[in-house]
């Protein structure tokens, strides 16, 4: 079975520093990894898709890496914001399904970023 | 596009109740998946549905069940409601063939006494 873990599982720092949030999977038959980001109360937005035959993908501050031989992905969010607080997940499909049959998620890393 | 939906956003029941989610998404997606989410255990799947009048259990489909009449419709249903079945539930879907991305809803909120 599937399991993902996300470390640290809560994190402080202030305002414009960069950080990184790691997650792991058991089982390295992914067929995509999507992290995701939650604000309080709210549902969930897509930050950014990895696609199992990719190494990285980048979209403004944010850059998430995939090394699936040794199931490990990362998120690393440089000059960080306020407005960055929120609980980041991490989420994987496995290949078996054609990427389909759900996502089995982590825990998630509860982010505060100090004014 | 409203993108994927979620009615009601907030239900409190008493144990025993029953009651229907409606999950509805307007971008021809042909997959569909709910989940629920707990402090503490994240978020885990239910049931979910490749296509109009298929569905297929997930990691927690106990206490639930589901139908899906219609290609932009996905109904989570409860019984006989629990205390245990205290959770915030997500609604998502996705289009087979690209990267596979899911697309998420904003959640229903519910409370069984």
């Amino acid at each position: 079975k599937q399991e993902v873990t996300q470390i640290p599982a809560a994190l402080s720092v202030p305002e414009g520093e960069n950080l990184v949030l790691n997650c792991s999977f058991t089982d390295s038959a992914i067929y995509n990894l999507q992290w995701f980001r939650q604000d309080p109360g709210k549902g969930l937005t897509s930050l950014l898709l990895i696609q199992s035959s990719q190494r990285e993908q980048t979209s403004g501050r944010l850059n998430a890496s995939l090394d699936k031989s040794s199931g490990r992905s990362t998120l690393y969010i440089a000059a960080s914001q306020p407005g960055d607080s929120a609980t980041y997940l991490c989420a994987v499909s496995l290949y078996s399904g054609g990427g389909a049959d759900g996502l089995t998620f982590g825990k998630g890393t509860h982010l505060i970023i100090q004014p | 596009n409203a993108g994927v939906t979620q009615t009601p956003k907030f239900r409190v029941l008493k144990t025993g109740q029953s009651m229907t989610l409606l999950c509805a998404q307007d971008m021809n997606h042909e997959y569909m998946y709910w989940y629920r989410q707990d402090p503490g255990m994240g978020l885990r799947l239910i049931h979910y549905s490749v296509g109009e009048g298929t569905t297929a259990k997930g990691e927690v489909p106990d206490g639930y069940n589901v139908s899906r009449l219609k290609k932009q419709n996905f109904l989570l249903g409860l019984e006989s409601a629990a205390p245990s079945q205290t959770s915030v539930y997500f609604c998502a879907s996705l289009k087979r063939g690209g990267y596979n991305e899911q697309f998420f809803g904003p959640g229903t909120r519910l409370t069984v006494l």
